[in-house]
């Protein structure tokens, strides 16, 4: 079975460019997450869609964060524009339902912004 | 904010010592889950312990958990150089399946 797929796994801008990442999750898995885990933390929740319907946006910036998963298959979430701050790595996630209590991992995109 | 807390931050032992890691929490929770991270990859689910359990083993990992202190420990036995990574402790605190992680302990095995 292949696991979550994102891409890129590296992406070094400048601050105020726009980004982009793209997660692929396990199929068959209704629900995916996103989450930012800044150096030397814990992953923290961005954003929780069930199928393509967003449920738990609360923690995403929407100033500057969106996501999208159209098809309620792939998503993608971007940032316009990036600041300094926003250098972390993102995470994909994915689980076969809400409540599934194992959540599986991609191996995420470490963005840089300079 | 991140609900779960590790202690300790960092740990370095020898090949076949245990390593010993423990978690606390704030509010009550559902159930607790362990997760590693190698470097540059993601995270690997390990072990779930509900909160009416108080003791799980998987493999040469045991996992206990004391509601009422409200912490948890991961213990590893028998430690292998490939057990060298930084383990998360996570936590299920509500219906809304929003999981909250801890710091991480960063374990390094010596060969």
């Amino acid at each position: 079975e292949a696991g979550v797929v994102q891409s890129p796994r590296y992406k070094i801008i400048e601050k105020k460019q726009p980004v982009a990442f793209w997660c692929n999750p396990i199929s068959g898995h209704n629900t995916l997450y996103w989450y930012r885990q800044n150096l030397g933390q814990g992953p923290e929740l961005l954003i929780r869609y069930e199928n393509e319907e967003a449920v738990d946006d609360s923690q995403l910036p929407k100033d500057r964060f969106s996501a999208e998963r159209l098809k309620g298959v792939d998503s993608t979430l971007k940032i316009q524009p990036a600041e300094l701050g926003d250098s972390a790595v993102y995470l994909c996630a994915s689980s076969p339902h809400s409540g599934t209590d194992t959540q599986y991992f991609g191996p995420g995109t470490r963005l840089t912004v300079l | 904010s991140q609900q779960g807390e590790e202690d300790p931050q960092a740990l370095s032992i020898q090949e076949g010592e245990n390593a010993t890691m423990n978690c606390s929490y704030k509010t009550s929770i559902n159930n607790l889950q362990w997760y590693r991270q190698n470097s540059g990859r993601g995270l690997v689910h390990l072990i779930l312990i509900r909160s009416n359990e108080r003791e799980k083993h998987s493999g040469r990992l045991r996992v206990t958990l004391d509601t009422s202190k409200k912490s948890s420990s991961l213990l590893i036995t028998a430690s292998r150089a490939a057990d060298t990574a930084s383990y998360f402790c996570a936590t299920d605190g509500s219906n809304d399946y929003k999981l909250s992680f801890g710091a991480g302990t960063t374990v390094t095995v010596r060969a």
